[in-house]
């Protein structure tokens, strides 16, 4: 069964780059035609769609965050990635990694990460 | 962006009960249309997609519908299992958008 897990620091000083990992385990990143992507959650507020990367290493970008975003794929380690730049406290959230269908909607989530933005 | 509006924001209901939740889209989104469920603390959850294919695993009480810009998810007898937010999201154009969500809680 395939799962996803987020990974990375869950504390980030303002201004800095937010940076988290998704491992994939129970299956191949590569295989089936799936896209991989990103959603957060600030406290007590609804998703929002932050980007969607493919195996092969095409992004797709919010126009809200494209300026600041950033996702690679590392297929050899099974892993995806996001770095998010100059990040303020409205960054604050708990970021989900999750497989998109081809469709784009997001059939499989991960358990989600806290990520506080403060000094 | 398309923006995606669900109606009400807070439910009660008791176990037993029929609920509808409604999610408008800002234009036509063709069926383009998922819904989650998301208990606190917990990921979301993929219940439908297509506006009314039921995810495999999910119960028959649940069904969704609708067309154009107007869609619901309805509970035909709400158990205890089901008191969560639910979440909308249109698929039909990028940015991929969700809705604000809608608590169903225990009256």
């Amino acid at each position: 069964q395939l799962q996803l897990q987020e990974s990375g620091p869950g504390l980030v000083k303002p201004s800095e780059t937010l940076s988290l990992t998704c491992s994939v385990s129970g299956g191949s990143i590569g295989s089936g035609n799936y896209y991989w992507g990103w959603v957060r959650q600030p406290p007590g507020k609804s998703l929002e769609w932050i980007g969607t990367i493919q195996s092969s290493g095409s992004t797709y970008y919010s126009p809200s965050l494209q300026s600041r975003v950033t996702l690679s794929v590392d297929t050899s380690r099974n892993q995806f990635s996001l770095k998010l730049t100059s990040v303020t406290a409205a960054d604050t959230a708990v970021y989900y990694c999750a497989r998109l269908d081809f469709t784009r909607y997001f059939d499989l989530w991960g358990r989600g990460t806290l990520v506080t933005v403060s000094s | 962006d398309i923006q995606m509006t669900q109606s009400p924001s807070t439910l009660s209901a008791s176990a037993g009960d029929r609920v509808t939740i409604t999610c408008r889209a800002s234009q036509s989104i063709n069926g383009w249309l998922a819904w989650y469920q998301q208990k606190p603390g917990k990921a979301p959850k993929l219940l439908m997609y297509r506006a009314s294919t039921l995810e495999s695993g999910v119960p028959s009480r649940f069904s969704g519908g609708g067309s154009g810009t107007e869609f619901t998810l309805t509970i035909s007898s709400l158990q205890p299992d089901d008191f969560a937010t639910y979440h909308c999201q249109q698929y039909s154009r990028p940015p991929w958008t969700f809705g604000q969500g809608t608590k169903v809680e225990i009256k």
